[in-house]
């Protein structure tokens, strides 16, 4: 059974700071891997999706990458900024299926 | 990225009484879709998929008979809680995928419809 887990849960940074998210899953045949935004009491946003053949998806300053060997995806966000303050989830893909197993998320604060 | 609207975005309803939601793709033809529920400072959990004309498909654990879905239309789905109780109240959250997204694997998700039961 995947299990999705997001490490850290919170973590606040001062503005201009870039910063790393950490995704880890324990079924690396896994198909696609998503990262997600939620701001408070909203859905969700999709940021980067990457294929189950990519290694990294790139969107502006962020950047995603996949390790499935190591069950890893890192979300990278460059120069952070006070409108960044959410939550970030990722999710992989149940098989070739588009049911996601969602992670447990890390809330993100961006300090001013 | 194609537009998936949910209705409505909050609801408070008392204990005993039947809530819908719906779940509408405005942009692309969503052949299935997804429905997930989140509770507080957690994250989402699958309930159910569905596709277009026939019966959804539940996860191991959600009460169909509490949880009516129909997907009724390329473009709708509906969820309906039954009787709905005070443990009822969370986040319910549809994505969908189709057309617009067949190409790349990629879902897309509504705002969500908060449920509030007293």
């Amino acid at each position: 059974k995947q299990e999705v887990t997001q490490i850290p849960a919170a973590l606040s940074v001062p503005e201009g700071e870039n910063l790393v998210l950490n995704c880890s899953f324990t079924d690396s045949a896994i198909y696609n891997l998503q990262w997600f935004r939620q701001d408070p009491g909203k859905g969700l946003t999709s940021l980067l999706l990457i294929q189950s053949s990519q290694r990294e998806q790139t969107s502006g300053r962020l950047n995603a990458s996949l390790d499935k060997s190591s069950g890893r995806s890192t979300l990278y966000i460059a120069a952070s900024q006070p409108g960044d303050s959410a939550t970030y989830l990722c999710a992989s893909y149940r098989g070739a299926t588009n049911k996601l197993i969602f992670g447990t998320g890390t809330l993100l604060a961006v300090q001013p | 990225g194609a537009v998936v609207s949910q209705h409505p975005s909050r609801v408070i309803c008392k204990s005993g009484t039947s809530v819908k939601i719906e779940c509408r793709s405005l942009d692309f033809q969503a052949t299935t879709m997804f429905w997930y529920r989140q509770f507080p400072k957690k994250s989402l959990m699958l309930m159910a998929t569905s596709n277009e004309g026939s019966k959804a498909t539940y996860e191991q654990g959600v009460e169909k008979d509490k949880f009516l879905i129909n997907h009724a239309s390329l473009t709708l789905s509906t969820l309906t809680v039954t009787s709905a109780h005070p443990e009822d109240s969370s986040f319910y959250i549809c994505s969908a995928s189709g057309l617009a997204g067949a190409n790349t694997g990629e879902l897309f998700f509504g705002e969500g419809s908060r449920l509030t039961v007293l």
